[in-house]
């Protein structure tokens, strides 16, 4: 079953432009990661963020969460063509899985 | 190794025949995970092995499906009587500790069911 689910599904944005991702999920959580594909296969982790943690920052990445909402966002800045790529968000709600949603697709315009 | 490996990247079989897809994890990883990616979807949760406890099957979609883990180690996930539906891609991953840091993915085993 989907536990995250992205919005939008897909984004184009002009590059050095930034670029916002959302992610809503249904149940209780400790933890909440976001992941990055490219070409369709393996998947890279990019930052992982706790129930009580509500915002993070890694290079040019910022996740914020909002537990009362159950929700999201991933935020790319000054974005770069290397950044074309599909971005999954995954929840843990402790039972030692991590479900995925169905992924952003994001493109960068030169 | 240095990653998760697996093998085949890519395989295509006739339907009904059996498939053996395997995922060497990170040396020293316990938690060992398999998922399914069809086109342009999410991942789908198949199987987790969690050092030596009985495995959590709660994701395997049929009873073709099964996987093992050899020595805490090395997986193999086998599907039998292959269907056009089991067109995927399998992607194994693995991680140090179960629910405390993300996961380190395999690049995938392309399955196609002709």
């Amino acid at each position: 079953s989907q536990q995250g689910e992205e919005d939008p599904q897909a984004l184009s944005i002009q590059e050095g432009e930034n670029a916002t991702m959302n992610c809503s999920y249904k149940t209780s959580i400790n933890n909440l990661q976001w992941y990055r594909q490219n070409s369709g296969r393996g998947l890279v982790h990019l930052i992982l963020i706790r129930s009580n943690e509500r915002e993070k920052h890694s290079g040019r990445l910022r996740v914020t969460l909002d537990t009362s909402k159950k929700s999201s966002s991933l935020l790319i800045t000054a974005s770069r063509a290397a950044d074309t790529a599909s971005y999954f968000c995954a929840t843990d709600a402790g039972d030692d899985k991590i479900i995925f949603g169905k992924g952003t697709r994001l493109h960068i315009l030169p | 190794g240095a990653g998760v490996s697996q093998s085949p990247s890519n395989k295509v079989t006739e339907k009904g025949k059996d498939v053996e897809l395997r995922c060497d994890p990170i040396s020293g990883h316990t938690a060992l995970y398999w998922y399914r990616q069809s086109l342009g979807q999410g991942l789908e949760f198949l199987i987790y092995f969690q050092g030596n406890s009985a495995p959590d099957k709660s994701g395997l979609p049929s009873d073709r499906f099964s996987a093992e883990r050899t020595g805490g180690s090395v997986s193999t996930l086998t599907i039998q009587r292959t269907q056009q539906e089991d067109s995927a891609v399998y992607l194994c991953a693995s991680s140090l500790v179960s629910g405390l840091g993300g996961y380190t993915f395999g690049s995938g085993t392309r399955l196609t069911v002709v």
